[in-house]
């Protein structure tokens, strides 16, 4: 099993949708979680911290699931603008070094 | 204003050559990072140095090298050792304060030709 999973997608939805992505990881001792979204050939950039049961910051929720061990992105009235590679990134734990274990990621093309 | 930088944003090697990947932080971040990023593929981690003279290998950091005598500096070296380099690479930067969220330069988009 892969240390983070995703469904590479892509999802397409029309404007104004709303849509779910989700995440497994194989590590039951993470903690913390994350959310980057990336555009097309640019850097991720942090969209959401998940430290405890979710997050939610406007038309953005993340939910966390620690027993199925998965984490989920809900975005609601999807805009154009919103078309972009999602990342799930989970923080490595137990491995005595601090570093991020990245999805390969989801896509949403979102359609006018 | 605070941020990443890398440079150059292209760069183009010939088979055999060595280069360099620069990547400079103003946010005073002690540990600092290099991914690597295939097409369709998550990012992977070469190099990482959580303080200054100090790095460790990620998990591909064979054909690879770095130094870190500056807190501000982390620059790559791809060597000739690298078997398939042509990819983007990233640089990233965070505390060491407990918070893990990593924040990313803009990428140098390296092709061998």
């Amino acid at each position: 099993r892969k240390e983070v999973e995703q469904d590479p997608g892509p999802f397409n939805v029309p404007e104004g949708a709303t849509v779910a992505f989700n995440c497994t990881y194989s590590n039951s001792a993470s903690q913390s979680f994350f959310w980057y979204r990336q555009d097309c050939r640019k850097e991720p950039k942090l969209l959401m911290s998940v430290y405890s049961s979710g997050n939610e910051d406007g038309r953005f929720t993340a939910q966390l699931n620690r027993a199925s061990q998965y984490i989920s992105l809900l975005i609601r009235d999807s805009k154009l603008s919103d078309s972009a590679t999602y990342l799930c990134v989970v923080p490595e734990r137990n491995t005595g070094r601090r570093a991020l274990t990245f999805g390969s990621g989801t896509r949403l093309q979102v359609q006018p | 204003d605070g941020g990443i930088t890398q440079s150059p944003k292209y760069l183009f090697r010939k088979e055999g050559q060595n280069v360099t990947l620069s990547c400079e932080q103003n946010l005073n971040h002690d540990a600092m990072y290099w991914y690597r990023q295939d097409p369709g593929q998550g990012l992977r981690l070469i190099y990482y140095s959580q303080i200054v003279n100090d790095f460790q290998k990620g998990d591909i950091a064979e054909g690879y090298s770095v130094s870190r005598e500056k807190k501000e500096s982390f620059p790559l070296t791809v060597t000739s050792a690298q078997k398939n380099p042509t990819a983007f690479y990233l640089c990233a930067s965070s505390t060491n304060q407990g918070i893990d969220e990593q924040f990313f330069g803009p990428g140098t988009r390296l092709t061998v030709l």
